[in-house]
């Protein structure tokens, strides 16, 4: 079955603090993995997007890395803002349909206490 | 400046009510979808579209159906509303070629009572 599992559920941290999220995923075949921040009530916004090949991209204070062998990839966060309080989701394409199919995590939600 | 748009924002109807969800994108993109996410849930695709006059079922059931008459328009509308349909209804598009990204609507959240 092809899920999709994040880690952990909820993360506290204090502003100026790095954290790592976490997301391993069981879809094949693989085309693509993408990392989302969703602020309460609005929309996913897209943070970065990883195909197979690659196993690292940034994107400002984000970097995704991706590591096709082990199915796993994380998301990092240095010197968290406030703003940064959202849930990220972390969403994996299948290239098993011309859909191309998304299989959605539950997400982290991330606190930054000032 | 290229985006998607939903409207409302926030709806609350009572039961048995017909409702429409409206989303627009001004990007061009031929796929739009439609998605379903309670709190601390993950987004479910209860709608697609790939093109004028195209749409099919998503993974998740819903009483809703959708329309898609011009590119930029995807409208979601549900007959007869229950408190079994409150959730965050989200809209995206996505271009066929390209980075396969999606760009998601603000979302509506309805509450039907």
């Amino acid at each position: 079955k092809n899920q999709v599992e994040q880690s952990p559920q909820s993360l506290i941290i204090l502003e100026g603090k790095n954290c790592t999220l976490q997301c391993n995923y069981t879809v094949s075949p693989f085309s693509n993995l993408r990392w989302y921040k969703q602020d309460t009530g609005r929309g996913p916004v897209s943070l970065t997007i990883m195909t197979f090949s690659e196993n690292t991209k940034s994107n400002g204070r984000y970097t995704a890395t991706l590591d096709a062998d082990t199915k796993q990839s994380s998301l990092h966060i240095t010197a968290s803002q406030l703003s940064d309080s959202a849930s990220y989701i972390c969403v994996v394409s299948d290239r098993g349909s011309t859909l191309g199919r998304l299989y959605f995590g539950r997400g982290t939600q991330l606190t930054v206490w000032p | 400046e290229a985006d998607i748009y939903q409207t409302p924002r926030y709806l609350v109807i009572g039961t048995g009510k017909k409702i429409t969800l409206e989303c627009s994108q001004t990007m061009g993109h031929d796929k739009m979808y439609w998605y379903q996410q309670d709190p601390g849930m993950e987004l479910h695709l209860i709608h697609y579209s790939y093109g004028v006059n195209s749409t099919e079922k998503g993974d998740l059931s819903s009483e809703s159906t959708v329309s898609r008459i011009r590119t930029e328009h995807f409208p979601l509308t549900l007959e007869s509303a229950r408190p079994s349909h409150t959730s965050q209804y989200l809209c995206a598009s996505s271009a066929s070629r390209g980075d396969y990204g999606y760009t998601f609507g603000s979302g509506t959240r309805l509450t039907v009572v």
